[in-house]
Formats: C-alpha cells, structure tokens, sequence
C-alpha cells in the first residue's frame, strides 16, 4: 500500500497569512493526488485534483503543486472561513490512502 | 444540485450486520462511480470501497473485503453498503461520494451516516 504522510499535523497562522501543508507519498504516485478540506462539523469537500488543478468554484487563493513523491497545498491570504481540516489523497493505485490530516486554526 | 443522502446507520453489536443507503439526485447517477469513505471518530479518512457504473467491479481495501459489499442500483439512484461481521473499529461516520468527471477523485460527498459498533 501507498503510505501517504502529511505534515504538520497541526498549524496556527494569522489572517492574511500564507500557509503550506506538505504531503509525501512512499512511492511515485504521479500527480494522482487530491486535496479536501473538512471544515469542522461538515463533510469533505474537494479543493485540488491531479495535484494542481483547481476544482470548480474553488477559491484562487488556494494552489497545488508537487510531482513525484512530494507535493504541497498552499493558501494564500488566509481568511477566516479556511479554518478547517486538510486532507491529501492518493489515487494512482488502490487501495486508495489519506494523509493524516492538517488542523489549521487562527492565531 | 447533486445530493447524497445516508440512511441506515445506528448502533449495532459486534458481530452484527448493517446495510447503508445512499440515495443520489441532481446527476445522471448511471454514468459515475461511487465510493463510501469512513472517518472514525477524531480520526482521518479511510476509503472503503468503490463501485462502477455498472455495479461490475468492487474494490475494497483489506481491512474490509470479505466483510463489506457495496452495490447499486441505478434505477433506484442508490448505492448501498452491506456490512457484515461488524467489528469495533468500524465504529465511523461513512460517506458516500460521488466520482468527478475529471479524474477518479470525489467531487461530492453525502452528509454521513453514524455507524457505532459496541456491546
């Protein structure tokens, strides 16, 4: 099975601020990988696919990038509403894994 | 709008069996796989199965083939999750979610169903 590691597990950032969160795959999972982002209470909800396409109605402040084994979601100008919980996912081979998850909360 | 609606969780002894119901709208729900994906409590993500459009081909992960199937019926928009053999750390909220067209990734997700497994 494909190990997924994300880090950190948790991270505090100020409005405004740009924030990136790292997801390492234990082998080449070649840009098959998606973020979400689970807001606390709520369901996922899909924000990048194939490691850096925006999915519809995603907000441009988020981005995605990394080939290979490494790859990263960043968030520029953080708002309010991006408190939540990130999850990466990779789905080049089954079974399909997620990263342990990213707490981002406000400072 | 694409909606997914779970029914069918709820408290169950070990051992037991639960079937879960996902109905679909605001999709044509024949042309897309769907998924059911857990999270246990405070916990992370963990796929559980995928199913084609069709209905012919299953994927499970280890830690549930042999005990779980998922099925569909596209007449009906609903896909179900047959589980079987229920074990404490199926203790969950299950999701099911619906393929996106543009890659094998989950462009919506139901709201989720509760599923407590305890003597």
């Amino acid at each position: 099975d494909i190990q997924m590691t994300q880090s950190p597990a948790s991270l505090s950032a100020s409005l405004g601020e740009t924030v990136t969160i790292e997801c390492r795959a234990s082998e080449d999972i070649y840009n098959g990988l998606a973020w979400y982002q689970q807001k606390p209470g709520k369901s996922p909800q899909l924000l990048i696919y194939n490691a850096n396409s925006l999915h519809t109605g995603v907000p441009s402040r988020f981005s995605g990038s990394g080939s290979g084994t490494q790859y990263s979601l960043k968030i520029n100008s953080l708002q309010s509403e991006d408190v939540a919980s990130y999850f990466c996912q990779q789905y080049y081979d089954y079974p399909w894994t997620f990263g342990g998850g990213t707490k981002l909360e406000l400072k | 709008e694409v909606q997914l609606v779970e029914t069918g969780g709820g408290l169950v002894q070990p051992g037991r069996s639960l079937k879960l119901s996902c109905v679909a709208s605001g999709f044509t729900f024949s042309s897309y796989w769907m998924y059911w994906i857990r999270q246990a409590p405070g916990k992370g993500l963990e796929w559980v199965s995928s199913i084609n459009t069709d209905g012919g081909s299953t994927y499970y992960p280890d830690s549930v083939k042999g005990r779980f199937t998922i099925s569909r019926d596209n007449a009906e928009n609903t896909v179900y999750l047959q589980m079987n053999s229920l074990r404490s750390e199926d203790t969950a909220t299950y999701y099911c979610a619906k393929e996106a067209m543009m890659a094998y990734v989950m462009d919506a997700w139901g709201q989720g169903a509760s599923v407590t497994v305890s003597s």
